[in-house]
């Protein structure tokens, strides 16, 4: 298998103030990462597409001066939620993308990070 | 990305075989059927992937219709850990469509 941890878990943040959210991939390099957000009993949605060495590609609605990605490396990935306010508290989860055999690959992903904004 | 249809909520006993099934008529010839399950207050995790045959691991077995409009997970022994949400999801090759993007998914509960 393989690893993608994200830190931290869980935080609790005053409205205004920006939060940072890391994703790694532990024991696989990936080119391409992925961010999501889940509100309560509600499906995944995709937020971005984060590539390393460039810009990240935002999904339709989703502003990215808001959500700032930074991709630096081949195992790390960052989402900055800046000027938070509480309709942004919600699950956040990334993914790696890693190359299986031939031309396929299959994303892992990490167990998220519950964000509380107050 | 084509389009799945899963049952909103399945139930099953434990160590009995679960199977899920999933929809995909409009799937298209480069498309990989994805599946991948949720535990409550967890990232989604990896359980199986396909493209034409039938594929096993130590997680499941996915069964895929000669059509290939359908395809069928199976849990061969539920288990309580197994209750989750289960997204079967279409997904292009390695190429420039790789976005994974979930449905609404099938709620599996176990019963003991």
């Amino acid at each position: 298998g393989a690893v993608v941890s994200q830190h931290p878990s869980r935080v609790i943040c005053k409205s205004g103030t920006s939060v940072k959210i890391e994703c790694r991939s532990l024991d696989f390099q990936a080119t391409t990462m992925f961010w999501y957000r889940q509100f309560p009993k509600q499906s995944l949605m995709l937020m971005a597409t984060s590539n390393e060495g460039s810009k990240a590609t935002y999904e339709q609605g989703v502003e990215k001066d808001k959500f700032l990605i930074n991709h630096a490396s081949l195992t790390l990935s960052t989402l900055t939620v800046t000027s938070a306010h509480p309709e942004d508290s919600s699950f956040y989860i990334c993914s790696a993308r890693k190359w299986d055999r031939g031309d396929t690959d299959t994303q892992y992903f990490g167990p998220g990070t519950r964000l509380t904004v107050l | 990305d084509a389009k799945t249809t899963q049952p909103n909520s399945m139930e099953s006993n434990e160590e009995e075989p679960v199977h899920l099934p999933c929809n995909h008529s409009t799937i298209s010839g480069t498309d990989y059927i994805h599946w991948y399950r949720q535990l409550p207050s967890q990232g989604p995790e990896y359980v199986i992937h396909g493209l034409t045959s039938n594929v096993n691991n130590r997680m499941a077995s996915l069964a895929i219709a000669e059509d290939r409009k359908s395809s069928t997970l199976i849990l061969h022994r539920a288990t309580l850990r197994d209750a989750a949400v289960y997204y079967c999801i279409l997904r292009g090759g390695g190429g420039a469509t790789n976005k994974l993007i979930f449905g609404t998914g099938t709620l599996l509960a176990v019963q003991p």
